[in-house]
């Protein structure tokens, strides 16, 4: 079975900072993918960004971007530019690439951008 | 496009009483999902549907029942409540294909309280 670890259940930072997120999964699969997802107030789910395990390289979308380790089992996220939007929970994901597309979500982090 | 709607919004309910959560879709996606959001344990999934006529057990399936009479609807039902049950509520849908990545589409959620 997989498992996904956010081992920061708070972070806060000052708006225009640069702010990373930790993700570690653990996984016997050799092909997968994994996302971030944003949860605002509004809770809605919201997907960040995606990795294929396949691609070296890392995935970016705008001021998000991932530090993918396939060896090392980790994932972070990288906001740079943080915006007082920004403020969310964050969910790290994983889905195996065979079978269901069952997600495997992270405790989560919660991200205050601060003024 | 609605996307996906969950009914009802929130909810309270007595232990020991029967409740179905509503959950239906107008992208036609084949596969859809129910997840519990839970403080410290992020999202964890309860049930999902590949296609309709077709369903499988998630991570947390004990005390949930799903059906997935055709392609739009996909109801969560709670037998018989208990208090260990309250929770947020996500459905969620794709365009499955047997494999690739397909994202998944989240509905708003649904917030029950067992009393």
């Amino acid at each position: 079975a997989q498992t996904v670890t956010q081992s920061q259940p708070e972070m806060s930072v000052q708006e225009a900072e640069t702010v990373t997120l930790s993700c570690t999964y653990d996984t016997s699969e050799n092909n997968y993918y994994l996302f971030w997802y944003k949860q605002p107030p509004s809770r809605q789910m919201i997907l960040v960004i995606r990795q294929e395990a396949y691609k070296q390289q890392n995935a970016t979308e705008n001021r998000f971007s991932v530090n993918f380790q396939k060896a090392a089992k980790s994932f972070s996220l990288k906001i740079s530019d943080s915006q007082l939007g920004d403020t969310a929970m964050y969910f790290c994901a994983f889905m195996a690439s065979q079978g269901a597309q069952k997600l495997v979500f992270g405790q989560g982090t919660r991200l205050t951008i601060n003024p | 496009i609605a996307g996906i709607t969950q009914a009802p919004t929130s909810q309270i309910l007595a232990a020991g009483r029967r409740m179905t959560l509503r959950c239906t879709q107008d992208m036609r996606h084949n596969a859809m999902y129910w997840y519990r959001q839970d403080l410290g344990l992020g999202l964890r999934l309860i049930h999902y549907s590949n296609t309709a006529g077709t369903t499988g057990k998630g991570e947390v399936p004990d005390g949930y029942s799903v059906s997935r009479a055709n392609t739009d609807d996909f109801p969560l039902t709670l037998a018989s409540a208990v208090p260990s049950q309250t929770s947020v509520y996500f459905c969620a849908s794709s365009d499955f294909a047997g494999q690739g990545l397909n994202e998944q589409f989240f509905g708003p959620g649904t917030r029950l309280t067992v009393l």
